[in-house]
């Protein structure tokens, strides 16, 4: 079974920095791109970042461009996102999503996310 | 940057009717096109992908259609369970969706 677990959110000061974490299993994690998505409370769906099976490759939404780093490390299973700079418009619950085949796709797999509040 | 755009915001519907979502790129994105289902505290669902091929497990009341710039998700007879909100998303370049549609009982 397909498993994403997110963890990491709290509340956070504007202009402070925070790293979130997913742990994925029951999939062979190095064969996928990985996507985070986030969702402000009450509000839609904002894809974020992916990165590549390999790391090699990684991209952002312009909302976060130069703010967020997307990472992985697969000998963890573990997909990773730093967020520095961090504004109150950052205030959602971010989720990490596994691609359904590389390059650009759908996401076939959600974690439940982890709500990351920034607030003075 | 692509736009998505869908309709009707609400759409109010009685178990057993059919129920049908529209989803517009300002261009076109191929059949490059999922839909997701969410239902209040849980995660997104694949409903759809390809515009038109079901994800595993969903049953063949969702279908899908379109391509180019407009699309549909029609759920043929709503069952107590279908009662969410729906995105679509394009995936023909970075991923963008839509802004949902909520579908409730009416």
């Amino acid at each position: 079974e397909v498993q994403l677990v997110e963890s990491g959110g709290v509340v956070v000061q504007p202009g402070g920095s925070l790293r979130l974490s997913c742990a994925a299993s029951g999939f062979t994690f190095d064969d996928y791109t990985m996507h985070w998505v986030r969702q402000a409370p009450g509000k839609g769906l904002e894809w974020v970042s992916l990165i590549s099976w390999d790391g090699g490759s990684t991209y952002y939404a312009d909302s976060v461009k130069g703010r967020f780093t997307i990472s992985r490390d697969n000998s963890k299973n573990s997909l990773y996102l730093q967020m520095n700079s961090l504004r109150t418009e950052d205030t959602a619950l971010y989720y990490c999503a596994k691609a359904v085949w590389s390059g650009y796709s759908p996401f076939d797999y959600w974690g439940q996310g982890t709500l990351v509040t920034v607030s003075s | 940057e692509i736009v998505m755009t869908q309709s009707p915001a609400t759409l109010s519907v009685s178990p057993g009717e059919r129920a049908t979502l529209s989803c517009r790129a300002s261009q076109s994105v191929s059949s490059n096109l999922a839909w997701y289902q969410q239902k209040p505290g849980q995660a997104p669902r694949l409903l759809i992908y390809g515009a038109s091929t079901r994800a595993t497990g969903i049953p063949a009341r969702f279908s899908g259609s379109g391509s180019g710039t407009e699309f549909t998700l029609t759920i043929s007879s709503l069952q107590s369970e279908d009662f969410a909100v729906y995105y679509c998303q394009q995936y023909n370049n970075w991923p963008i969706f839509g802004p949902g549609t909520k579908v409730d009982i009416k």
